[in-house]
């Protein structure tokens, strides 16, 4: 199956800085890519979906101020949570489509960051 | 509303024994259906979907899953478990009228006791 790389496995910051979370595409192209949030023993909460080339769409009651998501090419997303607090703290993953556009291709995913704020 | 639900957060069996996870959803268009699995601290790797044609879909592993369009559920099966089974899994839905976003359960995790 299509790699997804997502970088850094695991980060540990301190309050008020930002941390820049990048997802990669490395065997195909991907239009659209996906941010979701995972707290500890529960499902995934989509954030925001993708598009490159223009404004990522954000799920309601995520701040999209806080959580900076650009798309610039086909094979890179990124995720930049900025100044950044312990209630930020949780595991992070993306997923990413093929340019075939087809709804029902499946998203492949990143390894996941796990964001530890102190 | 379309939704995902998964019966029981939380299932165990012993080793070789029939592993059942439940899956219902709730939609008013096709779905195409999803299972991931989930490994500490790792993202998801998809173990079979469904889209369209035959309802019972194989995937890896030994797992497969059956699509039954009148209970609106994708339970997912594997005869014989193995200690290697043990982790979180994942129902998910999409439609083909959406961006592709994924819809997912709540998430089950698998136990298996020696």
């Amino acid at each position: 199956g299509a790699v997804v790389s997502q970088h850094p496995s695991r980060v540990i910051c301190k309050s008020g800085t930002s941390v820049k979370i990048e997802c990669r595409s490395l065997d195909f192209q991907a239009t659209t890519m996906f941010w979701y949030r995972q707290f500890p023993k529960q499902s995934l909460m989509l954030m925001a979906t993708s598009n490159e080339g223009s404004k990522a769409t954000y799920e309601q009651g995520v701040e999209k101020d806080k959580f900076l998501i650009n798309h610039a090419s086909l094979t890179l997303s990124t995720l930049t949570v900025t100044s950044a607090h312990p209630e930020d703290s949780s595991f992070y993953i993306c997923s990413a489509r093929d340019r075939s556009g087809q709804a029902y291709t499946e998203a492949f995913f990143g390894q996941g960051t796990r964001l530890t704020v102190v | 509303a379309q939704s995902v639900t998964q019966l029981g957060s939380h299932v165990s069996v012993s080793e070789g024994a029939l592993v059942l996870l439940r899956c219902n959803y709730s939609s008013s268009v096709p779905p195409y259906l999803f299972w991931y699995v989930q490994y500490p601290n790792q993202g998801l790797q998809l173990l079979l979907k469904y889209t369209t044609g035959a309802t019972l879909v194989k995937g890896i592993n030994g797992f497969e899953a059956e699509f039954k369009k009148s209970e609106t559920s994708f339970h997912l099966t594997k005869p014989s478990a193995h200690m290697s089974d043990a982790a979180e899994y994942f129902c998910a839905v999409t439609f083909s009228s959406n961006t592709g976003k994924l819809i997912f359960g709540q998430g089950t995790t698998l136990q298996v006791k020696p």
